[in-house]
């Protein structure tokens, strides 16, 4: 299986300012025959129903707000939220789709400071 | 957009089977994949298995000898058994739209806790 591994595993970051979360895989999720790499965030708040973000390690899903943006390639991944609001407060995964069994990480809780 | 929701006990004893159903509205239920993915409490989230529409099943090999994944078309509806469940089965699971990909829909999860 592939290990996905996030940090840190919590922050807390100030109204306005940059959320930096990032996840590590134990092995490539990069195709090469596509040249894309099979990851995606997700966003998980108390009570809702778990939100995508972003796949294909960089594309916003429809809808999802400019502030957040993936990046990363082969290993090693960073979703960013660059001007945080009250309403990011939530538990962010990372998930490998490359191969099964399809796994996430450990999640990061992120709050107000 | 597809809404999904789950149903089923709250409560199921050790060793008994765990039996939820994902009811599936407001959208096209035919020609995806339908998911059950579960967050025990703490921890992170686990993928258990997907149907395909066409029948097809693919499970966690964590999991494969006890999970069964199947479709009821008619009611569009998709429902996950667990046998032999123990303590560790205590979860909040979920049901999503999509397979061997992402998945762009979920349901709000439910929370199943195995105790006598």
């Amino acid at each position: 299986d592939i290990v996905m591994t996030q940090s840190p595993d919590s922050l807390a970051v100030s109204l306005g300012e940059r959320a930096t979360i990032n996840c590590k895989s134990s092995q490539s999720v990069l195709s090469r025959s596509n040249n894309r790499d099979y990851l995606a965030w997700y966003q998980l708040k108390p009570g809702q129903s778990p939100k995508l973000l972003i796949f294909w390690a960089s594309t916003r899903e429809s809808g999802v707000p400019g502030r957040f943006s993936g990046s990363g390639s082969e290993t090693d991944f960073t979703l960013t939220i660059s001007s945080l609001q009250a309403e990011d407060v939530a538990v962010y995964y990372c998930q490998q789709y490359y191969s099964p069994p399809w796994t996430f990480g450990q999640g990061t809780k992120v709050e107000i400071k | 957009q597809v809404q999904l929701q789950e149903s089923g006990p709250g409560l199921v004893k050790p060793s008994e089977t765990l039996s939820l159903t994902c009811s599936v509205s407001g959208g096209s239920f035919t020609n995806y994949y339908w998911t059950w993915i579960r967050q025990p409490p703490e921890k992170g989230l686990e993928w258990i298995g997907y149907i395909h529409y066409s029948g097809s099943t693919n499970y966690n090999p964590s999991l494969k000898s006890r999970v069964t994944i199947s479709l009821d078309t008619s009611k569009n509806q998709f429902s996950l058994r667990l046998n032999s469940v123990t303590a560790a089965d205590t979860a909040v699971y979920y049901c999503a739209k999509g397979g061997g990909l992402t998945y762009d829909s979920w349901g709000q999860g439910t929370l199943v806790t195995v105790s006598s």
